[in-house]
């Protein structure tokens, strides 16, 4: 059974920095790219960044470009993501998801982590 | 970036309504569109991929259509644990951008 679990979400101030972390199990990690996602509280949800299975390759949504950064540990079965320069907009759950196929689709969802983002 | 507009915003139908949703992109998508069903308070659900294709265990009342920059997700007879908010998600290439979703009422 794939399991994922985000941890590392908080209260942080604008301007601030946290790390979330994504803990994968029930499925060959190092073989799948990885997203994260994050749905804004009453909000759609909004694509945030893509990682492939080795690393090779990184996409972002252009709210975060420049701020947010992907990476993962295949050895550690864990993924990433370093959320610098944080803004109120950035609040959110932030979910993990698997791509599965190519190009990828997201058939499994972690249950997120909440990030707030306030003074 | 390809844009992806979602509609309606919101839909209140009656149960055993036939229900349609849109989907329209600025690109040709090369039909890589998904549909995801959120359910109140609840983790986002893979219904539909490649445009028409149902996922596993999702039940056969849901089908989607379409090519090109135009996609449909039809609920053939809407029943009551069909309430969320389906949203769909090009994938075709990054940034695999969300549409602002689809609040689905009961009537």
């Amino acid at each position: 059974e794939v399991q994922l679990v985000e941890s590392g979400g908080g209260l942080v101030q604008p301007g601030g920095s946290l790390r979330l972390s994504c803990a994968a199990s029930g499925f060959i990690f190092s073989t799948y790219s990885m997203n994260w996602v994050r749905q804004a509280p009453g909000k759609g949800l909004e694509w945030v960044s893509f990682i492939m299975s080795s690393s090779s390759a990184m996409f972002y949504a252009d709210s975060v470009k420049g701020r947010f950064t992907i990476s993962r540990d295949n050895a550690k079965n864990s993924l990433y993501l370093q959320m610098n320069s944080l803004r109120a907009e950035d609040t959110a759950v932030y979910y993990c998801a698997p791509g599965v196929g190519w190009p990828p689709r997201l058939e499994h969802w972690g249950q997120g982590t909440l990030v707030t983002v306030s003074s | 970036d390809i844009q992806v507009t979602q509609s309606p915003s919101s839909l209140s139908a009656s149960v055993g309504d036939r229900v349609t949703i849109t989907c329209r992109a600025s690109q040709d998508l090369s039909n890589y569109l998904a549909w995801y069903q959120q359910k109140p308070g609840k983790v986002p659900k893979l219904l539909i991929y490649a445009t028409s294709t149902l996922q596993s265990g999702v039940p056969s009342r849901f089908s989607g259509s379409g090519s090109g920059t135009d996609f449909t997700l039809t609920i053939s007879s809407l029943q009551p644990e069909d309430v969320a908010t389906y949203y769909c998600q090009k994938y075709n290439s990054a940034p695999y951008t969300f549409g602002q979703g689809t609040r689905l009422e009961i009537k």
